[in-house]
């Protein structure tokens, strides 16, 4: 079957502009993460859904950051003024309840120039 | 806090060499215990969940273990192949909530033909 799917694989947006990224998790997966790699690290959490709300929201590092998943599917990390130190790829993971492995999509790469 | 330590970051051995991935853990109060394969530009695939009664899960030529008393967990990987070249990172939940990851920065494995 399909895995976690992320659009776009790429994105280059200008210091200041507002992103938004896509997350279609695996069907049926009830739970949601979204988390932020950057070169030679491992990734950061920022933020869990179960279900259509946000469970753990902790790993958010700041107001400019916000998720979404309305019906429980697909979700949407927002930047907006992004800024250069938001250059990283996004990783968003689902799994079907907690405390099971968790299936990741290839990630968004975004630089902001 | 939850600190999960991966040393070395690289390591490259010949083809056929039985090998042993560390992962060291500050907090052993854990749920399970994850070991994730990530390939260059590409997200994390789950490769063992290890819960916290047990010791050890096996997959093919891969073997984890898990001692939590003293905050380690240990990848075996037999008879290694220049396929198993990549970035072996482990994963723990952090203190408390079992939702979200702490990753190691991962060890990127060379194996030489």
């Amino acid at each position: 079957g399909a895995g976690v799917s992320q659009t776009p694989s790429n994105k280059v947006t200008e210091k200041g502009k507002y992103v938004e990224l896509r997350c279609d998790p695996i069907s049926g997966h009830t739970a949601l993460y979204w988390y932020r790699q950057s070169l030679g690290q491992g990734p950061e959490f920022l933020i869990y859904f179960q279900g259509t709300g946000a469970a753990d929201d902790s790993g958010l590092p700041n107001d400019r950051f916000f998720a979404v998943r309305p019906e429980g599917s697909v979700s949407t990390l927002k930047i907006q003024r992004t800024e250069r130190g938001d250059s990283a790829v996004y990783l968003c993971a689902s799994s079907p309840q907690r405390n099971s492995p968790l299936h990741f999509g290839n990630g968004t790469r975004l630089t902001v120039t | 806090k939850q600190e999960v330590t991966q040393i070395p970051a690289a390591l490259s051995v010949p083809e056929g060499e039985n090998l042993v991935l560390n992962c060291s853990f500050t907090d052993s109060a854990i749920y399970n215990l994850q070991w994730f394969r990530q390939d260059p530009g590409k997200g994390l695939t789950s490769l063992l969940l290890i819960q916290s009664s047990q010791r050890e899960q096996t997959s093919g030529r891969l073997n984890a273990s898990l001692d939590k008393s003293s905050g380690r967990s240990t990848l075996y990987i037999a008879a290694s192949q220049p396929g198993d070249s990549a970035t072996y990172l482990c994963a723990v939940p952090s203190t408390g909530a079992n939702s979200k990851l702490t990753f190691g920065k991962g060890i990127t494995l060379s194996v030489r033909p």
